[in-house]
């Protein structure tokens, strides 16, 4: 499974764009990009996948480039509630997710 | 409808012992998968089983086993604890087994050794 790297911390100011940046320069051509984002001791919780297009959704963007060797997952408007450890994963066949160290987002008023 | 339940959420067992942890995946889902969480390692795979079949698994030692029902249920055993196997152990469950769908995770059994 191809691995990611991502910034271990970021700060956004609450309302703004935050801007999750992350390389997966190995990632093969039938592997997803998937985010997760986990709060404080609580259970991951899906954000977003896709494959090769950007993706929306009511949580988040997904912006992947054209040769698919990083991504960036944007929230538009973010808020407190959004401080969290998002996740970059590349995935494979199953339920098998590596997991990275992850980037600690800040969010401050 | 229900996520994905485990219990018993918090447990403390002493060095030696073993554990038998519960997962319970949303209705429907075939395909359940166990994850260890540690401060120091961050979240590493356990095992992924499907249709009672286990189909993959990290790289843990054979202390940890697992095992899933006809009903989809899940169960993970830890023998001979000792104070590493200290960690948040999470469960996730998908309708399948490709790598398009969601994984949908509970919140998790912590369990410290002492």
């Amino acid at each position: 499974d191809a691995k990611t790297t991502q910034p271990p911390s970021m700060d956004c100011a609450e309302g703004r764009a935050a801007n999750l940046p992350c390389n997966h320069s190995t990632i093969s051509g039938n592997e997803y990009v998937y985010w997760y984002r986990q709060i404080h001791s609580q259970g991951p919780q899906y954000i977003i996948h896709g494959l090769k297009n950007n993706e929306t959704n009511e949580m988040a963007s997904l912006i992947i480039t054209e040769d698919r060797k990083s991504s960036t997952l944007i929230l538009p408007h973010a808020t407190l509630r959004d401080t969290a450890v998002y996740y970059c994963i590349v995935r494979g066949q199953g339920g098998k997710l590596i997991f990275g160290q992850g980037t600690e987002l800040s969010v401050k008023p | 409808k229900a996520g994905v339940t485990q219990t018993p959420r918090y447990l403390i067992k002493t060095r030696g012992q073993q554990v038998t942890l519960s997962c319970s995946p949303i209705s429907g889902h075939r395909s359940v998968s166990w994850y260890q969480q540690t401060p120091g390692q961050g979240l590493q795979f356990l095992f992924e089983y499907f249709s009672e079949t286990q189909r993959n698994k990290g790289n843990f030692p054979g202390r940890f086993s697992g095992r899933q029902f006809s009903n989809s249920r899940s169960e993970m055993n830890v023998s001979t604890l000792e104070l590493g196997d200290s960690a948040l152990y999470l469960c996730a469950s998908s309708y399948g087994t490709g790598n398009t769908g969601e994984l949908f995770f509970g919140e998790g059994s912590r369990l410290t050794v002492l």
